[in-house]
């Protein structure tokens, strides 16, 4: 049990469709990441929040946009659903972007069916 | 739920060997590693990490090496369990990569009793 708390777990949607992914993050915890992994593939950066802030951004279209909250909870919007998209969607919680020691923790992803 | 890695190199272990899983990693400014176990249908979890100033880390039933001349890093597994059976994920981060987590394409691990 990580803290890490993600919502829908399932969803499906049709291409064109906007989706609206959502994240809670472990207590203490002021850093949030997006990530994508498509089947039989590691994680792929998406994009970074740290203090309500985007701070980084992988290799993702604008339609891939995001929100942090004052208490560090995020979302992740995807506008313009291609079946591509298609894919689990981790969100990671950290403190303080999570680098050089700062233990990152996965929630259980929402799974993303694009049809 | 859905399982990831399907395509992914995997080892198979007999139920109480040792195994061992490599990485290599891509960007000599990364200054922290993390490993993690990948279940089916779960998310990535934490099993342990290493800073690039050390060689080695041992936790409890795993290893860490660290090798920063090859940029290679390794998990050791002793006395394998079934409930070892999960794809395995090496990740890079650091300041100057980014502040994100680089994965590599992970290691299916098959535990046979």
């Amino acid at each position: 049990e990580t803290g890490v708390t993600q919502s829908p777990t399932h969803l499906i949607k049709t291409r064109g469709q906007q989706v609206t992914l959502r994240c809670s993050s472990q207590s203490g915890h002021n850093t949030v990441s997006w990530y994508q992994q498509a089947l039989g593939q590691g994680p792929q950066f998406i994009f970074q929040y740290y203090r309500e802030e985007e701070n980084g951004r992988g290799n993702f279209p604008p339609r891939f946009s995001g929100l942090q909250f004052p208490n560090y909870s995020s979302e992740l919007n995807v506008n313009a659903l291609e079946l591509d998209d298609s894919a689990l969607y981790l969100c990671a919680s950290s403190f303080d972007m999570g680098s050089s020691g700062n233990t990152i923790y996965f929630g259980e992803g929402s799974w993303l069916t694009v049809v | 739920g859905e399982s990831v890695g399907l395509h992914l190199p995997t080892l198979s272990v007999q139920e109480g060997d040792n195994s061992i899983i490599n990485c290599a990693y891509s960007n000599s400014a990364s200054d922290y590693f993390i490993w993690y176990k990948q279940e089916s249908g779960k998310g990535p979890q934490f099993i342990i990490d290493i800073r690039s100033n050390m060689d080695k880390r041992q936790g409890q039933r795993v290893t860490v090496l660290l090798n920063k001349t090859v940029k290679h890093l390794s998990l050791q597994i002793a006395a394998t369990q079934p409930g070892d059976s999960a794809v395995y994920f090496c990740a890079e981060n650091g300041v100057a990569a980014g502040n994100k987590l680089t994965f590599g394409g992970g290691t299916r691990v098959l535990v046979k009793p």
